[in-house]
């Protein structure tokens, strides 16, 4: 079955230190990768989307993220967290060629500490 | 430019009453979906339209639910007789024509089901 988990429900971290928010995903085909972001009362603002070349990719706001086929993983990064960064964050996977319907992961929800 | 704009921000509602959701995609969009979002939830996908072409409705939850998109453009979920069960965050995305493209979301409609 295609799914999408991020294990982490709930982050905490102090503001300047590293970030890392897990996703992991099991999918028949050749995926294509998405984070979100959620501010509180907002829609989701894409951060950055993997569909092929370099497994690394560079995403706005300084996150990063990196596609490692062997591990079903695509795990998002960032070296310094801002308190602005407080949100909740949603890892999405589809499939290639087809807009249809993306698989959710349900979120971690990330807060920063001053 | 506008991004995708919904209406109501907020709706509050008796248990057994109608509303009517609407959504304003970005100009030049052809795909829109609906999405909703309940409390400590992923998203759950409800419905897609892509142009011209019969709608996705396969994430519907029952009869009471439906959606049209006028023109192409604007689009309206309706919920009948709406239960309690039904309170959450409506979202609405659209997307560029062409495969792959991310979606941009709206800022939601948070439902209230009294």
């Amino acid at each position: 079955a295609q799914s999408v988990t991020q294990p982490d429900i709930h982050i905490t971290v102090s503001e300047g230190a590293s970030l890392e928010l897990r996703c992991n995903y099991s999918y028949g085909a050749t995926p294509y990768l998405f984070w979100y972001v959620q501010s509180p009362g907002q829609g989701l603002q894409l951060l950055l989307k993997y569909f092929s070349g370099d497994t690394l990719v560079q995403g706005i706001k300084g996150f990063e993220a990196e596609f490692k086929r062997s591990q079903s993983s695509f795990n998002l990064r960032k070296p310094s967290v801002h308190w602005s960064d407080a949100a909740e964050y949603f890892c999405a996977v589809g499939a290639r060629g087809n807009n249809r319907k993306l698989i959710w992961g349900l979120g971690t929800s990330l807060a920063v500490n001053p | 430019g506008a991004g995708v704009s919904q209406s109501p921000s907020n709706k509050v509602t008796e248990k057994g009453k109608d509303v009517e959701l609407r959504c304003d995609p970005i100009s030049g969009h052809t795909a829109l979906y609906w999405y909703r979002q309940s409390l400590g939830q992923g998203l759950e996908f409800l419905i897609y339209f892509q142009g011209n072409s019969a709608p996705d409705k396969s994430g519907l939850p029952s009869d009471r639910f439906s959606a049209e998109r006028t023109g192409g453009s604007v689009s309206t979920l309706t919920i009948q007789r709406t239960q309690q069960e039904d309170s959450a965050v409506y979202l609405c995305a659209s997307s560029s024509p062409g495969v792959n493209q991310p979606q941009h979301f709206g800022d939601g409609t948070r439902l209230s089901i009294l």
